[in-house]
């Protein structure tokens, strides 16, 4: 059964703090896997695709790196405005997208 | 650029009626849009693939007589939620899949409440 798990469920972080999200998967034929930030009460706004392991994409304080089994969005010297629920998706063999819990970042100045 | 509208942003209904949820690519083509249903709390839950001019694909559990889907443009996908319970009341998020690329793009959610 495909499958994701995020990892923590919540994490606060002081203003400027670095850390990193953790997105396990187990999923029969990856076609991708896609990182989403989402506000509350907003949709998803899509940050990363990555497709195979070794990849790596960066956009501002974010950067998403894939292995065979997990992905990490680290998150270096982060701002009150990154607080918002980071979620993971993986897409199959079937084009859907199965997403995980999703990680609740909460950044304090 | 690959925006996706949602229309209403929040409704509120009798149980019983009958509510029409649009989704809209404003600045592309989208031959595959896909309706999420998200539970405070939880994450988003696939309830159907709606491809341009065809039947909707629904997921296992949920009932296509209740969630109708119309996809009549390549713009353009409409769910409508039939004699609507408060049980169906939830956040409904669509997205739209750009041809030629890989990623979806999500519309900023519906927010149904039955009474």
């Amino acid at each position: 059964e495909d499958q994701v798990t995020q990892s923590p469920e919540a994490l606060r972080l002081q203003e400027g703090e670095s850390s990193s999200l953790n997105c396990s998967y187990t999923v029969s034929g990856l076609r991708g896997l896609f990182w989403y930030r989402q506000d509350p009460g907003k949709g998803p706004e899509f940050l990363f695709t990555l497709y195979s392991a070794g990849e790596e994409k960066e956009k501002e304080r974010l950067k998403a790196t894939l292995t065979k089994k997990e992905s990490f969005l680290h998150i270096t010297a982060p701002k009150p405005e990154d607080s918002a629920t980071y979620l993971c998706a993986v897409e199959n063999q079937g084009g859907k997208l199965i997403f995980g819990q999703g990680t609740e970042l909460s950044v304090k100045p | 650029g690959a925006v996706v509208s949602q229309h209403p942003s929040w409704v509120i209904c009798k149980s019983g009626t009958s509510v029409k949820i649009e989704c809209r690519s404003l600045d592309f083509q989208a031959t595959t849009m896909f309706w999420y249903r998200q539970f405070p709390k939880q994450s988003l839950m696939l309830m159907a693939t709606s491809n341009e001019g065809s039947k909707a694909t629904y997921e296992q559990g949920v009932e296509k007589d209740k969630f109708l889907i119309n996809h009549a443009s390549l713009t353009l996908s409409t769910l409508t939620v039939t004699s609507a319970h408060p049980e169906d009341s939830s956040f409904y998020i669509c997205s739209a899949l750009p041809a030629l690329r890989g990623e979806q793009y999500f519309g900023p959610g519906t927010r149904l409440t039955v009474t």
